[in-house]
């Protein structure tokens, strides 16, 4: 596997299940990112991890939960979604969060919150 | 606040040349993104700019204002395969990225 992996590429789920959303990076950055895409809406942070810590919480609601075991993973854990929720979730990786900072992004997970 | 805007929607012709623009009000400037996006694919970088001036890669050039707040990306000799989302992103003062909502280009043969 090269570049950014997200698993899985399609999730449907109902308001009241958990699940989660899996990213891995193999180009040895330092940095990773989780992002919510929604149409025709710009790309917005969620969560950002450097060396493991996370430094960013842009007003998530705590239904997202994100966990990064190490450097070259990172998981978002779905809980108690709503409808609203619905949208493409792109993780993303860079060698550091400083500085010129390239994001490489993983192809993201489509879900879909009935 | 924090803004980037760009044309939502733009329509060229194959072969053509067409320019889209992107301009940006943010706390500080540490540089200026363009990324392309394939529907249902993952955001691929383009292009870099910092400092002012035009950047030319292949058919894809990026220029840069910082005093007009203003980036554009020329796409020349538009191919079918050109059709996609072109998203401008600025690094603010704590190296993070403020992204527009992106531009859908469509291509015409």
């Amino acid at each position: 596997e090269t570049g950014v992996t997200q698993t899985p590429r399609h999730l449907v789920m109902g308001m009241t299940n958990k699940k989660s959303l899996k990213c891995e990076q193999h180009l040895g950055h330092n940095a990773m990112y989780w992002y919510k895409q929604s149409a025709k809406k710009p790309l917005e942070l969620m969560f950002v991890y450097n060396f493991k810590e996370q430094t960013e919480n842009n007003s998530v609601p705590s239904r997202f939960s994100p966990e990064c075991p190490n450097s070259s993973h990172l998981f978002l854990h779905l809980h108690t979604l709503q409808p609203e929720d619905s949208a493409l979730y792109l993780c993303a990786s860079s060698l550091r969060t400083s500085d010129y900072n390239e994001q490489f992004f993983g192809p993201g997970t489509r879900l879909t919150v009935l | 606040g924090q803004n980037i805007d760009q044309p939502t929607e733009m329509t060229a012709t194959e072969g053509a040349i067409v320019q889209i623009n992107c301009t940006y009000q943010t706390s500080g400037f540490n540089g200026l993104f363009w990324y392309q996006q394939h529907a249902g694919e993952a955001p691929t970088f383009l292009s870099y700019n910092v400092l002012d001036g035009l950047e030319e890669k292949g058919r894809f050039s990026s220029f840069l204002s910082r005093s007009k707040g203003y980036s554009y990306l020329l796409l020349k000799e538009l191919q079918m395969k050109d059709s996609a989302s072109y998203l401008c992103a600025v690094m603010d003062s704590n190296y993070q990225l403020i992204w527009g909502a992106g531009t859908k280009l469509i291509i015409k043969p």
